[in-house]
């Protein structure tokens, strides 16, 4: 059965950064794209970014274009989002999700696995 | 733009079923989809995806009692025998190149 583990989420100030981790397991991480996906108290599933199976293409959700960074050490089958500029807002469960597909582009961009989840959570 | 409409809320007795329904937006009708739950306190997990063509491909491990049907731009799931462990929310999801869009989620109360 995959596996994905996420870590890294905390406690943070309005205006600071934190990066997450996925530790991926038990497939071939380096075949498939991947994305973040996050659930902020009270609200339903949104979409973050997706990085594709090589890592040379990204997309970004406008809410958080120019403030995250999703990336990928396909050496370490880990995904990464590094995420500055933190407001209130980005408080959420942040989910990793394997895709079906390896391009991030308009084929196999269903979410087949899910991780449990890491809660960040922006406040002073 | 691409948007996923579904009902905030459903309910259904223990036993019986229910049919959820997830309506893509005009220019969109033909897209496929795929069905997400999320129970209380966990994360989500892939119920199944809905081809174009109205064929559907289960995730790992769901349940007989779960499929998936088509009706133009409406994308629907159908849970027969509705246990308690089926009280859930309920997400559609579709995809294009560059972005991923969610329905705004379906709170299924069993009762």
């Amino acid at each position: 059965e995959v596996q994905l583990v996420e870590s890294g989420g905390g406690l943070v100030q309005p205006g600071g950064s934190l990066r997450l981790s996925c530790a991926a397991s038990t497939f071939t991480f380096t075949n498939y794209a991947m994305s973040w996906v996050r659930r902020a108290p009270g609200k339903g599933l949104e979409w973050v970014s997706v990085i594709s199976a090589s890592g040379d293409s990204t997309s970004y959700a406008d809410s958080v274009r120019g403030r995250f960074t999703i990336s990928r050490d396909n050496s370490r089958n880990t995904l990464l989002l590094q995420m500055s500029s933190l407001r209130a807002e980005d408080t959420a469960l942040y989910y990793c999700a394997k895709e079906a597909g390896n391009s991030g582009g308009n084929t196999g961009g269903n979410f087949d696995w899910w991780g449990q989840g890491t809660l960040v959570t922006v406040s002073s | 733009q691409i948007v996923l409409t579904q009902s905030p809320s459903a309910s259904a007795s223990l036993g019986a079923s229910v049919k959820l329904t997830c309506t893509l937006s005009s220019g969109h009708s033909e897209y496929a989809i795929a069905w997400h739950q999320q129970q209380p306190d966990k994360g989500p997990r892939c119920l199944m995806k809905l081809n174009r063509d109205g064929s559907h491909i289960k995730g790992d491990g769901i349940p007989d009692r779960f499929s998936a049907s088509m009706s133009g731009a409406e994308r629907y799931l159908t849970i027969s025998s509705l246990q308690s462990e089926d009280e859930a929310d309920y997400y559609c999801q579709t995809w294009d190149i560059g972005i991923r869009v969610f329905g705004g989620g379906t709170k299924l109360t069993v009762l």
